[in-house]
């Protein structure tokens, strides 16, 4: 198994353009999550989804847009980005409940200027 | 207040000790608490979850949760090079985490 795979690993936007990172995992867990690591600040969830077709905002959601239209897919969506959207980026995957059993991907390090 | 409260460090200790991360909440409706290793530009892993006040082992790691006192605590014994990264603390309530600051260890052989 790969696990969770995440792409780009690195990306330079300008501000204003748009942007997918992409995630997939092969576990076929239900669960699927998204965080913005910023230094100093810990993890902050921006989406997640406990299904196929079912998505649900976490802390910190504006400025982003996810979709899940199967298992193994979570694409995050970047719309307009802005210098605060610098940060890396983490896809997560886990069976369900109890949540503590949670896979992460290697990141995506994005930077807008 | 931030739902999670952990001391960033660094913290730097030599090998073979016993190192001691900790990690406070103020919400009472956390149901899980986890403790997740991060290496240097690496995504996080999980190294122990518990749902319940009370110790749990595995190896050289002890998680602690005192619910009572909204504090966890993981106990790293015999300390080697190979623990230096950064850990995290996370709790969950409902389908949401929520994950402390993170504290920087370094283990000096």
């Amino acid at each position: 198994n790969a696990g969770v795979t995440q792409t780009p690993k690195f990306r330079i936007l300008k501000i204003g353009q748009s942007m997918t990172l992409q995630c997939t995992q092969d576990m076929n867990h239900n669960y699927m999550y998204w965080y913005r690591q910023d230094p100093g600040m810990g993890l902050k969830l921006i989406y997640y989804s406990v299904g196929a077709g079912i998505t649900d905002k976490g802390e910190v959601p504006n400025g982003y847009n996810v979709s899940r239209s199967t298992t193994e897919d979570f694409p995050l969506r970047l719309e307009l980005a802005a210098p605060s959207q610098t940060s890396v980026y983490f896809c997560a995957s886990s069976r369900g409940l109890p949540p503590g059993e949670q896979y992460f991907g290697p990141g995506t390090r994005l930077t807008v200027t | 207040q931030k739902e999670v409260e952990q001391d960033p460090g660094p913290l730097s200790v030599p090998e073979g000790a016993i190192v001691s991360l900790n990690c406070t909440y103020s919400n009472s409706a956390f149901q899980y608490f986890m403790w997740y290793r991060q290496y240097s530009r690496k995504g996080p892993e999980l190294l122990m979850y518990t749902y319940s006040s009370g110790n749990k082992e595995d190896g050289r790691f002890t998680a602690q949760v005192d619910k009572s006192s909204k504090y966890i605590s993981l106990f790293i014994r015999d300390s080697q090079p190979s623990d230096s990264a950064t850990y995290l603390c996370a709790m969950v309530t409902g389908n949401q985490f929520y994950f402390g600051t993170g504290t920087s260890l370094t283990v000096i052989p």
